[in-house]
């Protein structure tokens, strides 16, 4: 059965600074792996999908990797900003689009 | 904007009722998936729909149904309702190019259920 964990699960940072969230998996059997971003009480939000045969995707100030092999996947948040808090989700496609999520990081950007 | 609307944002239903939550997928996508997302955790998969049939369930029991209609509207179907039920319901929708991988999943703002 395939589980996933992100790590923290929470993070709270000033203004600017660089962070990485992390997010692991259990079985390396995945058709892709995709970064939703979800604000409080709302739907979520595609930041960036990264099909299994590739090594990381970029957008913008996101930048995302994927280590398949050792079931591990980062999202790079470059110079952060306010607007960037929210919850992050990971979640693996095990095939035809069911997708496994993790239980999130909630970030807090500070001025 | 994602294209996926979700109705009704909210609702209140008493323990052992139904209810009928409802969703219009994007024009053109074949595949509607429904998740469970409790406070505080991940959404989990409850079914899918590929072309109007069901295409995979997961962890969750018979009184949870669903439909998937020609025009890209979809229903989930809970009966029978216990307080565990209390969650975001979120309808997530996209084109499956192929029974085995696909493109960007589209969700919905989702319907938050409270049983009482």
């Amino acid at each position: 059965k395939q589980e996933v964990t992100q790590i923290p699960a929470a993070l709270s940072v000033p203004e600017g600074e660089n962070l990485v969230l992390n997010c692991s998996f259990t079985d390396s059997a995945i058709y892709n792996l995709q970064w939703f971003r979800q604000d409080p009480g709302k739907g979520l939000t595609s930041l960036l999908l990264i099909q299994s045969s590739q090594r990381e995707q970029t957008s913008g100030r996101l930048n995302a990797s994927l280590d398949k092999s050792s079931g591990r996947s980062t999202l790079y948040i470059a110079a952060s900003q306010p607007g960037d808090s929210a919850t992050y989700l990971c979640a693996v496609d095990t095939g035809f689009q069911k997708l496994v999520f993790g239980t999130g990081t909630r970030l807090l950007v500070s001025p | 904007e994602t294209g996926v609307t979700q109705s009704p944002t909210h609702l209140i239903k008493t323990r052992g009722q139904q209810v009928t939550l409802r969703c219009s997928s994007q024009s053109g996508h074949n595949t509607v998936s429904w998740y469970q997302q409790a406070l505080g955790q991940g959404p989990q998969f409850i079914f899918q729909y590929y072309r109007e049939e069901e295409n995979g369930r997961g962890n969750f029991p018979p009184r949870f149904s669903g439909l998937q209609f020609p025009n890209y509207s979809s229903e989930l179907n809970v009966n029978a309702l216990e307080l565990d039920d209390s969650a975001l319901y979120l309808c997530a929708s996209s084109f499956l190019n192929d029974r085995s991988s696909g493109n960007t999943i589209y969700f919905g703002e989702g319907s938050w259920l409270t049983v009482v």
